[in-house]
């Protein structure tokens, strides 16, 4: 079956900083993956989606790369500040149903001034 | 939260009996799903719908049922037969165009979370 592995314990790092969180995956080729940032207590919100046939995706201090050869993401964030402070969860579309998708457990990510 | 609305906030069940979480959005998105998350797990498909007067089961569809009699609205029925019921429930929604025509996002309301009294 199909699987998400996101990096179960906390990444506390200093303001300015850049933040790099990992998405592996297993078992299927998904046609895109998405990033979702979710507050304590809050709904996620869509940061980046990138497709299969692309490497990198940017936006603003975001970065996102896609490596279908090692079924990874990893997703940077540059000049990092408190305010980036959250859970990131990787998605992917679901093997021949991409309306539905598989989410990760998330990453928290603490950035301290 | 982007045009989508749940409540209530908190809800609080009994044991036995069967409570209604709201989801109502605004977008014109034909697409709407039912997640629950639980503590150091990943959201969890309970039920979605691709179109109004139909819905397929999830991933953990057991102790749920849902309608779908209006585009804009996608009630979530926390049944009796759920025996662990409490955690934080997402709706969300889609725009319909598919992988094709760019809707692969989802829209997130703001949650649910069901307690056990």
């Amino acid at each position: 079956s199909q699987k998400i592995e996101q990096n179960s314990e906390a990444l506390n790092i200093q303001e300015g900083k850049t933040a790099t969180l990992t998405c592996n995956y297993t078992n299927y080729s998904p046609a895109y993956l998405q990033w979702y940032r979710q507050d304590p207590g809050r709904g996620p919100v869509f940061l980046l989606l990138i497709r299969e046939n692309e490497k990198e995706k940017r936006k603003e201090r975001l970065k996102v790369t896609f490596d279908t050869t090692l079924k990874q993401s990893l997703f940077h964030i540059t000049a990092s500040q408190p305010a980036d402070s959250a859970t990131y969860l990787c998605a992917l579309d679901k093997q021949y149903n991409t309306d539905k998708l598989i989410f990760g457990t998330g990453t928290r990510l603490q950035v301290f001034p | 939260d982007g045009g989508i609305t749940q409540s209530p906030k908190y809800l609080f069940r009994k044991e036995g009996q069967n409570v209604t979480l709201s989801c109502e959005q605004n977008l014109n998105h034909d697409a709407m799903y039912w997640y629950r998350q639980d503590p150091g797990q990943g959201l969890r498909l309970i039920y979605y719908s691709q179109i109004v007067n139909d819905f397929q089961k999830g991933d953990i569809a057991e102790g749920y049922s849902v309608s779908r009699e209006k585009k804009e609205s996608f009630p979530l029925t926390v049944t009796s037969a759920q025996k662990n019921p409490t955690a934080f429930y997402l709706c969300a929604s889609k725009d319909s165009r598919g992988a094709s025509g760019g809707g692969e996002t989802q829209y997130f309301g703001p949650g649910t979370r069901l307690l056990v009294l």
